[in-house]
């Protein structure tokens, strides 16, 4: 099936660097959304994308739709032990058909 | 309070023994959604509904069936669960789209021996 790639697929960082992880394809999707996962817990999403060369920030959090809609990156800015857990893309051609996962970015921060 | 809930949330059982894994929403959402999580290999959609008697296959559909009778049930079901199978499992609805916050439900976490 369709594939995201997502990297790194972990992170060990201290606290206060910034955080940078992306999701490639071969295919071009139209929605973009990033989630965090916390040990035990669903996903829950921090930022959707659905335009091609979109910037969204949400707090730390500031996300990009790529210009070629093969792509997007999540930056988390000085980061804090609470930033930790994994951090999912994913991607849609319809906002309401199929969803497709990356593997997951892991990331450890440490006080 | 919104919420996905899901049941059981842990089953241990046998090749070939038919069983499913309920899913209810409170939040009248139309999308709903299956996924299992596997290490190393992220979430993958297993069906989707779009609304009451609309589903459509996700990415990882082989043996597994789902029905939407009503909008906010949404049963997964293994008809002849493999080992291949063992995973964690969640269910989510959304309002309109997956854009919108996706509500997830708290995993069920399954083995077939």
């Amino acid at each position: 099936g369709q594939q995201l790639n997502q990297s790194p697929q972990s992170m060990f960082i201290q606290e206060g660097e910034d955080v940078s992880m992306n999701c490639t394809s071969s295919s071009i999707f139209n929605t973009w959304l990033w989630y965090k996962q916390d040990p035990g817990e669903g996903p829950v999403l921090l930022i959707a994308l659905y335009k091609a060369g979109e910037l969204t920030s949400n707090g730390r959090l500031t996300a990009q739709f790529g210009i070629t809609r093969k792509d997007s990156f999540l930056n988390i800015s000085a980061s804090i032990p609470s930033d930790v857990g994994i951090y999912f893309c994913a991607a849609t051609r319809n906002q309401g058909g199929k969803l497709i996962f990356g593997q997951g970015t892991e990331l450890s921060v440490k006080p | 309070e919104a919420q996905v809930t899901q049941n059981p949330r842990y089953l241990i059982t046998v090749t070939g023994k038919k069983l499913t894994v309920t899913c209810s929403q409170n939040m009248n959402h139309e999308y709903m959604s299956w996924y299992r999580q596997d290490p190393g290999l992220g979430l993958r959609q297993i069906y989707y509904s779009m609304n009451v008697e609309v589903t459509d296959k996700g990415d990882v559909p082989e043996g597994y069936k789902v029905s939407r009778k009503e909008k906010r049930n949404f049963p997964l079901i293994l008809e002849s669960p493999s080992p291949n199978q063992t995973s964690l499992y969640f269910c989510a609805s959304s309002g309109t789209d997956w854009g919108e916050t996706q509500y997830f439900g708290p995993g069920t976490r399954l083995l077939v021996l």
